[in-house]
């Protein structure tokens, strides 16, 4: 059974970058073909795509944090991470990752959600 | 860039009773590639509908989904207890991928 699990630092400072790395387990990254992603929620409000990789390592941002946004893939270990420069309290959020519903495909519906990580932008 | 609209932001209704929850984009979505989910306070989504009408592996068939173009709706036949959550839709039709803002579907 595929489970994800987000982990990383629960508190970053203002202007810093926030990193989080999901692992993924009872199943392999490089022998599947999808294009993982990461998604977040600000307290009381809705989602927000972030971003997502191929196993390739290939990756595909929304264009309101690409500025920002590094997604990257580790094979070896099965996980892949994200990376969020000069952060700011907006950026306060749970942060998850997730598994799409379709193989190959960037355009993508998510099945599989890790338990998420809640990130705190603050001094 | 798609935007989605949800209604109504709150469906206050009892259980065993019908549920009609809207989703509109701003513009059409291509091959109908709209998903809903729910979701529980303090858990991840749960991905309900994709494909506008295909229910996820393990769905209730109490839960139902259609629409194309523009309009799209999720249906919850028979309200169970544990079917009172926010409700998100999604579309994946083009970039970027876009969320809706949420209907409540909270007990009477």
């Amino acid at each position: 059974q595929l489970q994800l699990q987000e982990s990383g630092p629960g508190l970053v400072k203002p202007s810093e970058t926030l990193s989080l790395t999901c692992t993924v387990s009872g199943g392999s990254i490089s022998s599947s073909s999808y294009y993982w992603g990461w998604i977040r929620q600000p307290p009381g409000k809705g989602l927000e795509w972030i971003g997502s990789i191929y196993y390739s390592g290939s990756t595909y941002y929304n264009p309101s944090l690409k500025s920002r946004v590094t997604i990257s893939v580790d094979t070896s270990k099965n996980q892949f991470s994200l990376k969020l420069s000069s952060v700011t309290a907006a950026d306060t959020a749970v942060y998850y990752c997730a598994r799409p519903v379709l193989r190959w495909s960037r355009e993508n519906a998510f099945d599989i959600w890790g338990q998420g990580t809640m990130v705190t932008v603050s001094s | 860039e798609i935007v989605l609209t949800q209604s109504p932001g709150t469906l206050s209704l009892s259980p065993g009773e019908r549920a009609t929850l809207s989703c509109r984009a701003s513009q059409s979505v291509s091959s109908s590639y709209l998903a809903w989910y729910q979701q529980k306070p303090g858990q991840a989504p749960r991905l309900l509908i994709y494909g506008a009408s295909s229910r996820a592996t393990g769905i209730p068939d109490r839960f139902s989904g259609s629409g194309s173009g523009t309009d799209f709706t999720l249906t919850i036949s028979r309200l169970e207890p544990e079917d009172f959550a926010v409700y998100y839709c999604q579309q994946y039709g083009s970039s970027p991928l876009a969320f809706g803002q949420g209907t409540k579907v909270e007990i009477k």
